[in-house]
């Protein structure tokens, strides 16, 4: 079973505009990952946020956690037709190197 | 450095058959692990080696079965295809160690007629 959720499922803007793509879970976890995949492809690694961190940045991604609500958010900003693809969350609760996937947020970037 | 790499990228089987998936990890990595990606059911994980071992194990049938060689490259084995199984098969990348950044390649699109 998915241990993350996404919230929300589909995302629709206009180039330039940020994006805000939230993810909850429901276990205990040690780190946090965010993944983009474009179009059925293989997913890339965007950013991995430790459980006692609170936020994070690289390039135009920000990343927030919040482990007493169990939530992670990803912030993209001035968004690119480019950064078109389906975003994911992925917890290692306690087993480590195993990943637990949410159900991924589309999100379409409009030229 | 060199990404992690996958082969076949396409793969088309019928039903009973058995296929085998290979996965190349970044150099220097001793962890692979294995992922199986559907529509219905999302990413789900399959198993993980490190060091020619298994050391994780998710819920999939006893069809799925995988091994890891001393170069760290890994095999994933499925046996009595089922059309169920079509599926992108992504393998992940890492040392193996806290804080298990993994790194994806680029997936083999398996389709059971």
């Amino acid at each position: 079973s998915q241990q993350g959720e996404e919230d929300p499922q589909a995302l629709s803007i206009q180039e330039g505009e940020n994006a805000t793509m939230n993810c909850s879970y429901k276990t205990s976890i040690n780190n946090l990952q965010w993944y983009r995949q474009n179009s059925g492809r293989g997913l890339v690694h965007l950013i991995l946020i430790r459980s006692n961190e609170r936020e994070k940045h690289s390039g135009r991604l920000r990343v927030t956690l919040d482990t007493s609500k169990k939530s992670s958010s990803l912030l993209i900003t001035a968004s690119r037709a480019a950064d078109t693809a389906s975003y994911f969350c992925a917890t290692d609760g306690t087993s480590g190197s195993r990943l637990t996937f949410g159900e991924g947020t589309q999100l379409t970037v409009n030229p | 450095k060199a990404g992690v790499t996958q082969t076949p990228r396409y793969l088309i089987k019928t039903r009973g058959q058995q296929v085998t998936l290979s996965c190349s990890p970044i150099s220097g990595h001793r962890s692979v692990s294995w992922y199986q990606q559907t529509p219905g059911q999302g990413l789900q994980f399959l198993f993980e080696y490190f060091s020619e071992t298994q050391r994780n194990k998710g819920n999939f049938p006893g069809r799925f079965s995988g091994r890891q060689f001393s170069n760290s490259r890994s095999e994933m084995n499925v046996s009595t295809l089922e059309l169920g199984d079509s599926a992108l098969y992504l393998c992940a990348s890492s040392t193996g160690q806290v804080p298990y950044e993994q790194f994806f390649g680029p997936g083999t699109r398996l389709t059971v007629l």
